[in-house]
C-alpha cells in the first residue's frame, strides 16, 4: 500500500523559505511523477509542480520564480521549497503520486500539512 | 477566480441523482482530459474519475464522468449521506501551461 507523509515546520515567518518533505513508503520513488498541491484554508486546490525521479521538474508559472522541488532517491523522499513567503502562502500542502500513465492524475495523496505564515 | 468554473454548491435528496458541471475553454477542457476528485471534510482529496470518464480503482460505480466540448460533468447516482463532500475538476491548460483546478462544488445530501 502506497503511503505518503508530509513533514516540516508548521510555522514560517514572512519573507523566509517554506520547506516540506514528502516521505514515500510502500513504493519506490524511482518511478512515476510526484507532485505538490496546496489548499489555502477554506479555499480550492492549486497545483504547485511536479518532479520525476530523474530530476526533471515542472512548476506552475504563477509560482515558478519561488518554487524548487527536488528528489532524494536514496531516502525515497521529495521536497518542496517556497521562498519569500507571505501570509497568502498559508495553506495545507499535499504531496501526491501520479498514475503511471499520466503525471497529471493524482492517484495517491498524503494527509496534508498545514503551514502558517505569520 | 478559477480557470475551470464549477457551481459553488449543489444539493439533492438521498437516492436521487446529481450532476456537477465544470466549464473550461478550448485551451483546457477542449483539448485535454478532465479528472475529478472528492474531498471529504478534513481529508485529503481522492481521485474519482480520470481521463474524462474512467473510474478510479475502488470507486463506486455510482460515480461517472463525461466531457463534451469545453465542459465536463460528474454524475452521482443513488445519493448517500457519505457523498457529502467537496468535488473538484482538474485539467491541463495549454495557454497557462499549468494544471488547473475548478473552484470546487460542495455537495449537500438533504
Amino acid at each position: 500500500q502506497v503511503h505518503l507523509q508530509e513533514s516540516g515546520p508548521g510555522l514560517v515567518k514572512p519573507s523566509e523559505t517554506l520547506s516540506l518533505t514528502c516521505t514515500v513508503s510502500g513504493d519506490s520513488i524511482s518511478s512515476y511523477y510526484w507532485s505538490w498541491i496546496r489548499q489555502p484554508p477554506g479555499k480550492g486546490l492549486e497545483w504547485i509542480g511536479y518532479i520525476h525521479y530523474s530530476g526533471s521538474a515542472k512548476y506552475n508559472p504563477s509560482l515558478k520564480r519561488r518554487v524548487t522541488i527536488s528528489v532524494d532517491t536514496s531516502k525515497n523522499q521529495f521536497s518542496l521549497k517556497l521562498s519569500s513567503v507571505t501570509t497568502a502562502d498559508t495553506a495545507v500542502f499535499y504531496c501526491a503520486r501520479a498514475r503511471s500513465s499520466s503525471w497529471a492524475v493524482f492517484e495517491y495523496w498524503g494527509q496534508g500539512a498545514l503551514v502558517t505564515v505569520s | 477566480q478559477s480557470v475551470l468554473t464549477q457551481p459553488p454548491s449543489v444539493s439533492e435528496a438521498p437516492r436521487q441523482r446529481v450532476t456537477i458541471s465544470c466549464s473550461g475553454s478550448s485551451s483546457s477542457i477542449g483539448t485535454n482530459a478532465v479528472n475529478w476528485y472528492q474531498q471529504l471534510p478534513g481529508k485529503a482529496p481522492k481521485l474519482l474519475i480520470y481521463y474524462n470518464d474512467l473510474l478510479s480503482s475502488g470507486v463506486s460505480d455510482r460515480f461517472s464522468g463525461s466531457k463534451s466540448g469545453t465542459s465536463a460533468s460528474l454524475a452521482i447516482s443513488g445519493l448517500q449521506s457519505e457523498d457529502e463532500a467537496d468535488y473538484y475538476c482538474a485539467a491541463w491548460d495549454d495557454s497557462l501551461n499549468a494544471l488547473v483546478f475548478g473552484g470546487g462544488t460542495k455537495l449537500t445530501v438533504l
